[in-house]
C-alpha cells in the first residue's frame, strides 16, 4: 500500500509561475521527508530535504513546508523555469534502524511552458 | 563524475529467460539499494545490502529474484524465468551509512516480451 500519497498527479505552468506539489502520510514514525527530481530516462536526485521539527526549509527556488499536525508536507517552486520540467516525487523513511528504506509517493509530471 | 552506474541501460528479453544487472555505487558508499519503478509510479524498495550483508528484501522480490553484493563494492540482480509483469525499470542507489541521502544510477529499463 502506497504510504505516502501524492497531488496532483501533473500540473502545467507558466515560465516564472509557482508550482505547488503536495503530499500526504500517515504513519507518524516517519521523521525524515526529501523531494526527489527525475528528469526522463534519469534517475531521481535529491533536490531537498526536511525533517518534522522544522516547518519550513527553503533552498533558492524550492521551499518545503511542513504540516506535522496535518501530516502533510508541500513543495513549491518559486518562478518556474523551463529547465524545471521534470517528474518531482515526495518521500518519507521512519527513523532508527529502518532509516534506509524510503517510500515515494507516486509523483507529479511538472510542464513549465515558456 | 563518479556517480552509480548501472548496466545494461535497457534490456528486452523474452518471458523465461534470465537476466543479470550490474550496479556501481559510489566507491566510498557501504550502504546499496534496489528499487524498481514503473510507469506512472514512484520508486519501490526491493532489497537493501549494508557492505557485503543483504540486510532486507521486500516481499516484492519473489524468489526468482537475487541480489549480491560480493565484497561490498558492486551488485548484482538477477531475475530468473522473466514475466511480463517484470518490466519495469530497476534503479540501484547508494548512500553511507547514517546519511539518508541516496544517490541513484540512470537505472536499466527491461521489457519482457
Amino acid at each position: 500500500q502506497q504510504q505516502v500519497k501524492q497531488s496532483p498527479q501533473s500540473l502545467i505552468v507558466q515560465k516564472g509561475g509557482i508550482s505547488i506539489i503536495n503530499c500526504a502520510y500517515e504513519n507518524t514514525a516517519f521523521d525524515y521527508f526529501p523531494w526527489y527530481q527525475q528528469f526522463p530516462g534519469k534517475g531521481p536526485a535529491l533536490l531537498i530535504a526536511i525533517r518534522p521539527d522544522v516547518s519550513e526549509k527553503k533552498e533558492g527556488r524550492f521551499t518545503i513546508s511542513f504540516n506535522k499536525s496535518a501530516k502533510q508536507f508541500s513543495l513549491h517552486i518559486m518562478d518556474s523555469q523551463p529547465g524545471d520540467s521534470a517528474t518531482y516525487f515526495c518521500a518519507a523513511s521512519i527513523r532508527g534502524e529502518y532509516d534506509y528504506k524510503l517510500s515515494f509517493g507516486a509523483g507529479t509530471t511538472v510542464t513549465v511552458r515558456a | 563524475d563518479t556517480g552509480v552506474s548501472q548496466d545494461p541501460r535497457h534490456k528486452i528479453t523474452k518471458r523465461g529467460q534470465n537476466v543479470t544487472f550490474r550496479c556501481d555505487p559510489i566507491s566510498e558508499h557501504n550502504r546499496l539499494y534496489w528499487y524498481r519503478q514503473t510507469l506512472g509510479q514512484g520508486p519501490e524498495f526491493l532489497t537493501y545490502f549494508q557492505n557485503e550483508a543483504q540486510l532486507e528484501k521486500s516481499r516484492l522480490l519473489s524468489d526468482r529474484f537475487s541480489a549480491e553484493r560480493p565484497k561490498g563494492s558492486f551488485s548484482t540482480l538477477e531475475i530468473q524465468r522473466t514475466e511480463q509483469g517484470d518490466s519495469a525499470m530497476y534503479l540501484c542507489a547508494s548512500s553511507l551509512v547514517a546519511q539518508r541521502k541516496l544517490f541513484f544510477g540512470s537505472g536499466t529499463q527491461l521489457s519482457v516480451l
